[in-house]
C-alpha cells in the first residue's frame, strides 16, 4: 500500500476550462475527504464520502464543483468553468472509522 | 469565524533547544486535536493526536499538552532538529460527529537553525 495517490500533482489550466482530479485512497479506507488549501491559510473542509455515499458538502463548494466516488474506491473532483480564485492545493485524505486520517500529496492548480 | 487559531505564523529556534507551537481553539464540541506537519509542495504529515479526556501525549521528542478549560493545546519539540524546519498544523475534530472532518488553524513556519 502505498498510501493516498493525487493525480495530477500538478495542473495549469486557462480561466473557463474544466478541470478533474483524481485520488486513489488507502484500499482499507472507507472514509474520503477532500480539502482546499490557499496560501497562508489550512486545510480548508470541502467534502466527505463514506464508501460511495457523499454525506456532507461545505458551502465553500459551489455549483461549478463536482465531486463522486463510484463504487466506493477512488474518487474524482472536477471544477467546472474555472476562476482564478480557484487556483490552491487541493487535498485528499482517507480514513478508517477509527480514525487514522492519511492525507496525499495535493493537486496544485493554477487558473490563469 | 476561525474555529482553531495559530496566532503565530512563524517561529525561529536553535537547533538543540525547545520549540513550543501554541493553538487555541473556541467551538467547544471539539474533543480531538491532532498536529500535523507539511512541507512545501506535499501533503499533512501526521505528527501525534490528543483526546480531550487526556492532558498529555508523549512520543518521542513530540509532546502534546491539552488545557481544556482555556481550550489551549501546545506541541513541544524537544530537542529541536533541522530537519523540523516545516509549516506546523493544529486540526481539532468532533470524534461524536458523524464525518470526522478536520477544520485547521493557519499554521506556523518552524525554522530551526543548525
Amino acid at each position: 500500500d502505498t498510501g493516498v495517490s493525487q493525480n495530477p500533482r500538478h495542473k495549469i489550466t486557462k480561466r473557463g476550462q474544466n478541470v478533474t482530479f483524481r485520488c486513489d485512497p488507502i484500499s482499507e479506507h472507507n472514509r474520503l475527504y477532500w480539502y482546499r488549501q490557499t496560501l497562508g491559510q489550512g486545510p480548508e473542509f470541502l467534502t466527505y464520502f463514506q464508501n460511495e455515499a457523499q454525506l456532507e458538502k461545505s458551502r465553500l463548494l459551489s455549483d461549478r464543483f463536482s465531486a463522486e466516488r463510484p463504487k466506493g474506491s477512488f474518487s474524482t473532483l472536477e471544477i467546472q468553468r474555472t476562476e482564478q480564485g480557484d487556483s490552491a492545493m487541493y487535498l485528499c485524505a482517507s480514513s478508517s472509522i477509527r480514525g487514522g486520517y492519511t492525507f496525499g500529496s495535493g493537486t496544485r492548480l493554477t487558473v490563469v | 469565524d476561525q474555529q482553531v487559531k495559530q496566532n503565530s505564523p512563524s517561529l525561529s529556534v536553535q537547533e538543540g533547544r525547545i520549540s513550543i507551537l501554541n493553538c487555541d481553539y473556541t467551538n467547544s464540541m471539539f474533543d480531538y486535536f491532532l498536529w500535523y506537519k507539511k512541507y512545501p509542495a506535499e501533503g499533512p504529515t501526521f505528527l501525534i493526536s490528543i483526546s480531550s479526556i487526556k492532558d498529555k501525549n508523549e512520543d518521542g521528542r513530540f509532546t502534546v499538552f491539552l488545557n481544556k478549560s482555556a481550550k489551549h493545546l501546545s506541541l513541544h519539540i524537544v530537542p529541536s532538529q533541522p530537519g523540523d524546519s516545516a509549516v506546523y498544523f493544529c486540526a481539532a475534530a468532533n470524534s461524536g460527529g458523524s464525518n470526522y472532518k478536520l477544520t485547521f488553524g493557519k499554521g506556523t513556519l518552524l525554522t530551526v537553525n543548525p
